[in-house]
């Protein structure tokens, strides 16, 4: 089993729409989280950080869920610009960061 | 230009020679990472640093795959004879010891293996 894993995409929504990812991890000792942004052919770069009383930054809200070791990441009013492949990020407890296989989030006119 | 530096960007090479990449990271991160990526995947941990100290490597790899950060500022990468699977590409990032901040990335090196 992977550590990290996500909802295998591509997902495909019209522009407005909402769409929510979701990621689980397996060690239950992992201490931080992220969501971190692709664009095709870049370097991944950070979204937003997870914390446990979830957390908004505009259109994007974060939420963390201990028990079931499991984060999501809910994008409201979709744009065209959103389209990108979407990270789950992990720091275990050694300080070892680890992705997820991302899911790819395609936005249409 | 303070951000994670990688070289080189594209590295076109023959089966069984070796190559090395290069990473500097932002100069007062302490933590370094080496991740590989194929295409439709997520970055695949190699290994990473603390300082000079290598932490852990990863288990996929071969002893072909080697990497040092001997001042625990730049590191380096080496691929001994290379293979058509080991074709993608190389990220390096850095961060600092506090595991609530982000990493940030470099561009990353683009291996073709021919």
């Amino acid at each position: 089993r992977k550590e990290v894993e996500q909802d295998p995409g591509p997902f495909n929504v019209p522009e407005g729409a909402t769409v929510a990812f979701n990621c689980t991890y397996s060690n239950s000792a992992s201490q931080s989280f992220f969501w971190y942004r692709q664009d095709c052919r870049k370097e991944p770069k950070l979204l937003m950080s997870v914390y446990s009383s979830g957390n908004e930054d505009g259109r994007f809200t974060a939420q963390l869920n201990r028990a079931s070791q499991y984060i999501s990441l809910l994008i409201r009013d979709s744009k065209l610009s959103d389209s990108a492949t979407y990270l789950c990020v992990v720091y275990n407890q050694g300080g070892k960061l680890i992705f997820g296989q991302g899911t790819e989030l395609s936005v249409k006119p | 230009d303070t951000g994670v530096s990688q070289n080189p960007r594209h590295k076109i090479t023959k089966r069984g020679q070796n190559v090395t990449f290069r990473c500097d990271p932002i100069s007062e991160h302490n933590r370094l990472y080496w991740y590989r990526q194929t295409l439709g995947q997520g970055p695949e941990f190699l290994t990473y640093f603390q300082n000079e100290a290598q932490l852990e490597k990863s288990r996929l790899l071969s002893d072909r795959f080697s990497a040092e950060r001997p001042k625990g500022s730049f590191s380096t990468l080496e691929i001994q004879r290379t293979e058509q699977g080991d074709s993608a590409m190389y990220l390096c990032a850095s961060s600092l010891q506090n595991m609530n901040t982000e990493a940030f990335f470099g561009q990353g090196t683009r291996l073709t293996v021919v």
